[in-house]
């Protein structure tokens, strides 16, 4: 079947650094998004991957590992606003995008 | 970046009414359109796919009859929610790709449903 795995919930302080993993198991690969949802809003685009190696946008990057299954996304200077869920979704061979569960991002002060 | 639009952003309505909700491309045109449904605390799960001018295809254990789906045009397609019961209560996000491919998706605001 197909899989991806994410964190649940992660915690961390304003300002610092924050690393979310995200792991999959899918049949095929057309590559990878990073989505950032906000509580009773819909998702807006973050990142895509499709080649190895880390894509770097503003205070966020994104990294792949295709052999490995693995992406990263990576959020620099957090800020208050950074609270929200991020998901990671997989588009598998079929053009179809298999979501994972999304991770809660608390930011404390 | 591409702007999708959905209307109504919220519904409630009665047990046994059913509720149209229209998922609109604003400045392109959408040959595919995906339906999503996202429980409280949980990510979205695709109900369906429509392509322009086809029947819409669904995914297993989504009643067709129920959510009948309408793409009649490139920048608009319609999800309807009939004969709604509480357990339909969920948010409604559709989404569009565009002609150049199924790289990205623009997602709507979004539809909140409350039935009663």
């Amino acid at each position: 079947g197909q899989n991806i795995d994410q964190p649940t919930e992660m915690t961390a302080t304003e300002g610092a650094i924050v690393q979310i993993n995200c792991t999959y198991q899918t049949s095929g690969f057309n590559g990878l998004f990073w989505y950032q949802q906000h509580a009773g809003e819909a998702p807006t685009f973050l990142s895509y991957n499709v080649l190895d190696g880390l894509e770097e946008k503003g205070r966020f990057s994104s990294f792949l590992s295709r052999s490995k299954g693995y992406s990263y996304l990576l959020l620099k200077e957090l800020q208050m606003k950074d609270s929200a869920s991020y998901l990671c979704a997989v588009l598998d061979s079929n053009y179809q995008l298999i979501w994972g569960a999304g991770t809660k991002l608390i930011i404390k002060p | 970046g591409a702007v999708v639009s959905q209307h109504p952003s919220w519904v409630i309505c009665k047990s046994g009414t059913s509720v149209k909700i229209e998922c609109r491309s604003l400045d392109f045109q959408a040959t595919t359109m995906f339906w999503y449904r996202q429980f409280p605390k949980q990510s979205l799960m695709l109900m369906a796919t429509s392509n322009e001018g086809s029947k819409a295809t669904y995914e297993q254990g989504v009643e067709k009859d129920k959510f009948l789906i309408n793409h009649a045009s490139l920048t608009l397609s319609t999800l309807t929610v009939t004969s709604a019961h509480p357990e339909d209560s969920s948010f409604y996000i559709c989404s569009a790709a565009g002609t150049s491919g199924y790289n990205e998706q623009f997602f709507g605001p979004g539809t909140r449903l409350t039935v009663l």
